[in-house]
């Protein structure tokens, strides 16, 4: 692993059923981010962590819960779904120290039919 | 509330400077970072600007004025592997204790280069 690994890659699911998004970093980066990202709207923050144990929510939390065990993990899970979630989700990471450097996870692509 | 502008689509041609201007008016400013996305790939880091002024990496560099809530990327010497999506992220004040603040990104510019 080098970086953020996302799990799945892509995942068709139905709507009503629940999910979760896998993350994980190496890099042992304090804060942790969750950023969906839908076509001509950007990338719009769900919910975050800054330290394990800690988590905050963004500017899009309904409809999401995310937890942070430890320093390497940082789920998202979608209780419910909805085809309004249907996006592109990102994980990202940072030290943390305000200079405004993510790394970013190479996504999932989720559609709720 | 948290706003940021930037011009959804931008074309040069090989070889030319394009510029990328960001606005923004948010409360509990720390900073304006830009990433790059290609299609289909993830956001990456170009650069920071916690001060104003320019600063410089290479054929990039980012510009900074607090005064006017404004900066721009400006990309030199164009190449056709720099068509991409480019994204202004504002860095703001936590909202409580020992966060070190979150970024806010705008809708980002599509820049396509044309040989």
């Amino acid at each position: 692993i080098a970086g953020i690994t996302q799990a799945p890659t892509s995942q068709i699911l139905a709507a009503g059923r629940r999910m979760t998004l896998r993350c994980t970093q190496d890099m042992r980066h304090n804060a942790m981010y969750w950023y969906r990202q839908d076509l001509g709207l950007g990338l719009r923050l769900i919910h975050y962590s800054n330290t394990a144990g800690t988590t905050g929510k963004g500017e899009v939390p309904d409809g999401y819960s995310v937890s942070r065990a430890n320093t390497d993990d940082f789920p998202l899970t979608l209780a419910s779904a909805v085809p309004s979630q249907t996006s592109v989700y990102f994980c990202a990471s940072s030290e943390g120290d305000r200079t405004g450097g993510y790394t970013f996870g190479s996504g999932t692509r989720l559609t709720v039919v | 509330g948290q706003s940021l502008e930037q011009p959804s689509e931008v074309t040069a041609v090989e070889g030319a400077i394009v510029q990328i201007n960001c606005t923004y008016q948010t409360s509990g400013f720390y900073g304006l970072s830009w990433y790059q996305q290609h299609d289909g790939g993830a956001p990456t880091f170009l650069s920071y600007n916690a001060l104003d002024g320019l600063e410089e990496t290479g054929r990039f560099s980012s510009f900074l004025s607090r005064s006017d809530s404004y900066g721009y990327l400006l990309l030199q010497e164009l190449q056709m592997k720099d068509s991409a999506s480019y994204f202004c992220a504002v860095r703001v004040r936590p909202s409580f204790r020992g966060s070190q603040g979150n970024l806010i990104f705008g809708k980002g510019t599509k820049l396509s280069v044309k040989p």
